[in-house]
């Protein structure tokens, strides 16, 4: 049973547009949202991350907006650079933590 | 300050060898997770910990056990290596559950032959 789903499996994205990445969850346990960047050979690294009380967090160029009553959360990177390709996972967390299948996003100069 | 340190780096096994991925944190961390990466996939949760002595399966612990005797060091024990298991590990820790950020470890790539 995979508890968290991350759409697309892949973005291409020109320099200066926005990404959009979709997740939604099925534990409404989970109290924390948070997403993860990850370059080639790389741990992943915490970017943002939101609680379910708030809908929208703005950190620079990205933003999570959540919605809890549909159990769907979203990252928006504004603004991107050839710099933000990496593959991107959000997560779902409680106790334990859970990942999405990841995106990876390429933005062409 | 060294975070999370994983050993080793890379591991060749052989089919039906055993070993022991090492995992160390120093930042006094509650919580401890074992997660798998296959090529182009996501994390998957293999086991965790919420404190020294208590550990809990994740998604796929099949193949799998830890240990958590102490708070800094969470090991994962691969017995009898199939080539299933070839994949890339990750270590992660974090303060508390919820609202607190998970940091990894730089990862241990093993392929079983």
């Amino acid at each position: 049973q995979q508890q968290v789903k991350q759409s697309p499996q892949s973005l291409i994205v020109q320099k200066g547009g926005i990404s959009i990445i979709n997740c939604a969850y099925e534990n409404t346990a989970f109290d924390y949202f948070p997403w993860y960047q990850q370059f080639p050979g790389k741990g992943p690294a915490l970017l943002i991350a939101i609680r379910p009380d708030v809908s929208e967090k703005k950190e620079g160029r990205f933003t999570i907006s959540f919605n809890k009553s549909a159990k769907q959360f979203s990252l928006h990177i504004m603004d991107s650079q050839p710099g933000d390709s990496a593959t991107y996972f959000c997560a779902a967390k409680r106790h334990d933590m859970r990942f999405g299948a990841g995106t990876r996003l390429t933005v062409k100069p | 300050n060294a975070g999370v340190t994983q050993t080793p780096k890379f591991r060749i096994l052989k089919i039906g060898q055993s070993m022991t991925l090492q995992c160390t944190q120093d930042m006094n961390h509650n919580y401890m997770y074992w997660y798998r990466q296959d090529p182009g996939m996501g994390l998957k949760l293999i086991y965790y910990s919420v404190g020294a002595g208590i550990t809990d399966k994740g998604e796929v612990p099949n193949g799998y056990n830890v240990s958590r005797s102490t708070t800094e060091d969470f090991p994962l024990r691969l017995e009898l290596a199939a080539p299933s298991q070839t994949s890339v590990y990750f270590c992660a820790s974090s303060y508390k559950q919820g609202a607190a950020e998970a940091f990894f470890g730089q990862g241990t790539r093993l392929t079983v032959v």
